[in-house]
């Protein structure tokens, strides 16, 4: 079964530093997600991407976040200058279509560590 | 926007039926009911969803009350491998947004 896949697995940075974690979604879809989990917390919406464009985003999501499709396979989310907070499990999830009985494939995650 | 209420953990015997609950009494007529499970340490994974009718497949059969106010998500035979956080999760206009939006969910234990 196709699946989604992110690298790194564990990424640990020091605070202020820029981070760029990488998903490859799966070939044939065209909306692309961010979600992450704080350790002991819910899965919280970040924001989704479709045709090189936002097109929801949740309060989390603010200006420390960018997304970009830099080409036909990759999707990153990109943090300018981490803060301790931004300690997560960053999971990348796609679907072929943004309506309401459609699913969505997650990957196996990020877990971002800030020292 | 509707809401999902599940109890926050639950136990089964391994080989056994388990039955998983979820109340929904605001959902709106255009609302799907998805069904996510996450195991440890792994991203979410869809298991099923339905609208109005009772739904199966190779995972897991779905249970969806006549006035569409609770469901429920069976697993046939609880293997080790089901032991996960399931998560009842409603997605269309009624629900707010067409995003998955998770809450805590129920805690599966399968006891061998």
């Amino acid at each position: 079964e196709p699946e989604v896949t992110q690298t790194p697995s564990h990424q640990v940075t020091q605070m202020g530093q820029e981070v760029i974690l990488r998903c490859v979604p799966i070939s044939n879809h065209l909306y692309f997600y961010w979600y992450r989990q704080i350790l002991g917390q819910k899965v919280e919406f970040l924001v989704s991407f479709y045709n090189n464009e936002i097109s929801e985003k949740s309060e989390i999501f603010d200006d420390q976040f960018s997304v970009e499709r830099p080409d036909g396979s990759n999707f990153t989310l990109k943090i300018r200058s981490t803060k301790l907070e931004d300690s997560a499990m960053y999971f990348c999830a796609s679907s072929e279509a943004r309506i309401s009985n459609e699913k969505l494939f997650f990957g196996s995650g990020t877990q971002l560590s800030v020292l | 926007d509707a809401k999902t209420t599940q109890p926050n953990s639950m136990e089964s015997n391994e080989e056994e039926p388990v039955h998983l609950p979820c109340n929904h009494s605001t959902i709106s007529g255009t609302d799907y009911i998805h069904w996510y499970r996450q195991l440890p340490s792994q991203g979410p994974e869809y298991v099923i969803h339905g609208l109005t009718s009772n739904v199966n497949n190779r995972m897991a059969s779905l249970a969806i009350a006549e006035d569409r106010k609770s469901s429920t998500l069976i697993l046939h035979r609880a293997t080790l491998r089901d032991a996960a956080v399931y998560y009842c999760i409603l997605r269309g206009p009624g629900a707010g947004s067409y995003q998955l939006t998770f809450g805590k969910g129920t805690k599966l234990s399968v006891i061998p």
